[in-house]
């Protein structure tokens, strides 16, 4: 049963326009959401995060929200660079529990 | 530099012949984990570790083991590997719980 879903497998986007990266999750418990990116042949990185008090934060160019009636996340990236070419994950944990819980990824395309 | 290392980043091994892939951390992380990831289903939880001693079961450690007598070294071992354990392994270290985790580099393991 998978608790967090990315239902887009990729995505391609126009260098400079809006990445608009989703993610859903099925458990009400989960209080603590992050992205991460993940290059070829390295490990993922943590990119932002969001807590379940807030439905945004901003870092930069990435934006997280987070609408939890609808227990929906998304990720903004604007403006899109060449570099954010990459797989991107949603993860979630509740509290308590000792592990994230990651959706199986959407990969990023920016065209130049 | 603060990091987690993994090691070996390639392995080829043949069914039944106990291996061990090491990871290390240097930012005196109290919790460890160790993920797999495989096509479609983002990054399984295997084994995690709260504190020196103390390991705890993810949501899928069969075939799998590990220890953790030192707080920076948290090893995986497979003592009798199989096919199914082909994958892409990911140790990972963090603060506190299960929150922003620093990845290693990623040990691609096949087991013919």
């Amino acid at each position: 049963d998978q608790q967090v879903k990315q239902n887009s497998p990729s995505l391609s986007v126009q260098e400079g326009r809006i990445s608009i990266l989703n993610c859903d999750y099925t458990n009400s418990m989960f209080d603590y959401f992050l992205w991460y990116k993940k290059y070829p042949a390295e490990g993922p990185t943590f990119l932002i995060s969001i807590s379940s008090i807030k439905d945004k934060n901003e870092d930069g160019r990435f934006t997280v929200f987070l609408n939890k009636s609808a227990k929906h996340l998304s990720l903004h990236i604007v403006p899109s660079q060449p570099g954010d070419s990459a797989v991107y994950f949603c993860a979630a944990s509740e509290e308590g529990a000792q592990k994230l819980v990651f959706g199986q990824g959407t990969r990023l395309t920016i065209n130049p | 530099e603060a990091q987690v290392t993994q090691n070996p980043r390639y392995l080829i091994t043949v069914t039944g012949k106990k291996l061990t892939v090491t990871c290390s951390q240097n930012m005196n992380h109290e919790y460890m984990s160790w993920y797999r990831q495989d096509p479609g289903l983002g990054l399984r939880q295997i084994y995690y570790s709260m504190n020196v001693e103390v390991t705890d079961k993810g949501d899928v450690p069969e075939g799998y083991k590990v220890s953790r007598k030192e707080k920076r070294n948290f090893p995986l071992i497979l003592e009798s590997p199989s096919p199914n354990q082909t994958s892409l392994y990911f140790c990972a270290s963090s603060l506190w719980r299960a929150g922003k985790l620093f990845f290693g580099s990623g040990t691609q393991l096949s087991v013919l």
